[in-house]
C-alpha cells in the first residue's frame, strides 16, 4: 500500500542538527512532490517546505531559509529534510506528506510524524 | 503571505448534529483549499481538496464549498469518531501553503 515512513525520535541540543528521513512505498516516487510539516506541542500545523522528487526543485518557508535543507534520494524512495542551529522552540513533530499535482497539491500521504526534542 | 483564518477555534456539539467550519483567505486563492482531519497522537489526514472534491474513502457526511476567499466544511451528522481538531489549508501558487490555526471540535 502507499505509505510514508519515518525515522525515529531524536533529541539534539541547541546548536546541533537534525536530520529526518522519509521512505516512500507502494507509488511511484517521482511522480510526487514532498511537503515537510512540523506542530510543536499543543500548537497547529506549520508548513516547511517542498522538494520534487522529480527534479529537485525546493521551496522554502522564509522563517527556516538558511537552517533547512531538503532533499530526495530517487534510488530509495527516500526524503530527507535537515533542520541545523536547533533551538528550543523547533522541538515539535515533524511530518513529510506526499504533494499530489491531481489534487491541487493537497497532501494527500502522511508519515506517521517524527519527535525531535531540543534540549539542554 | 497568504493568512489563513479559522472559526470557531473551538465548537462543542452532539452526535447528529450539523456542523459547520469556516476558513477565510486574507487574498483569492480560487479553489485550492483542502480541509484535514487530526486525531491526538496522529498525523492529519486529507478530507477535502479543491474545496468542494471528497477524498476516496472519506465518509460522505463530509462536505466542502467556496472558492475566492470564504470556504466551509460542513458535517451533516457528527459520528462519534468525528471529534477531532480540523485545519484548512491553501495550497495556492502562493506560497507558503500556509493552515488556518485549526477548529477543535469536542462533544457537548
Amino acid at each position: 500500500q502507499v505509505q510514508l515512513v519515518q525515522s525515529g525520535a531524536e533529541v539534539k541540543k541547541p546548536g546541533a542538527s537534525v536530520k529526518v528521513s522519509c521512505k516512500a512505498s507502494g507509488y511511484t516516487f517521482t511522480s510526487y512532490g514532498i511537503s515537510w510539516v512540523r506542530q510543536a506541542p499543543g500548537q497547529g500545523l506549520e508548513w516547511m517546505g517542498w522538494i520534487s522528487a522529480y527534479n529537485g526543485n525546493t521551496n522554502y518557508a522564509q522563517k527556516l531559509q538558511g537552517r533547512v535543507t531538503m532533499t530526495t534520494d530517487t534510488s530509495t524512495s527516500t526524503a530527507y529534510m535537515e533542520l541545523r542551529s536547533l533551538r528550543s522552540d523547533d522541538t515539535a513533530v515533524y511530518y513529510c506528506a506526499r504533494t499530489a499535482k491531481r489534487y491541487n497539491d493537497a497532501f494527500d500521504i502522511w508519515g506517521q510524524g517524527t519527535m525531535v526534542t531540543v534540549s539542554s | 503571505d497568504i493568512q489563513m483564518t479559522q472559526s470557531p477555534s473551538s465548537l462543542s456539539a452532539s452526535v447528529g448534529d450539523r456542523v459547520t467550519i469556516t476558513c477565510r483567505a486574507s487574498q483569492s486563492i480560487s479553489s485550492y483549499l483542502n480541509w484535514y482531519q487530526q486525531k491526538p497522537g496522529k498525523a492529519p489526514k486529507l478530507l477535502i481538496y479543491a474545496a468542494s472534491s471528497l477524498q476516496s474513502g472519506v465518509p460522505s457526511r463530509f462536505s466542502g464549498s467556496g472558492s475566492g476567499t470564504d470556504f466551509t466544511l460542513t458535517i451533516s451528522s457528527l459520528q462519534p469518531e468525528d471529534f477531532a481538531t480540523y485545519y484548512c489549508q491553501q495550497s495556492y501558487s502562493t506560497l507558503p501553503w500556509a493552515f488556518g490555526q485549526g477548529t477543535k471540535l469536542e462533544i457537548k
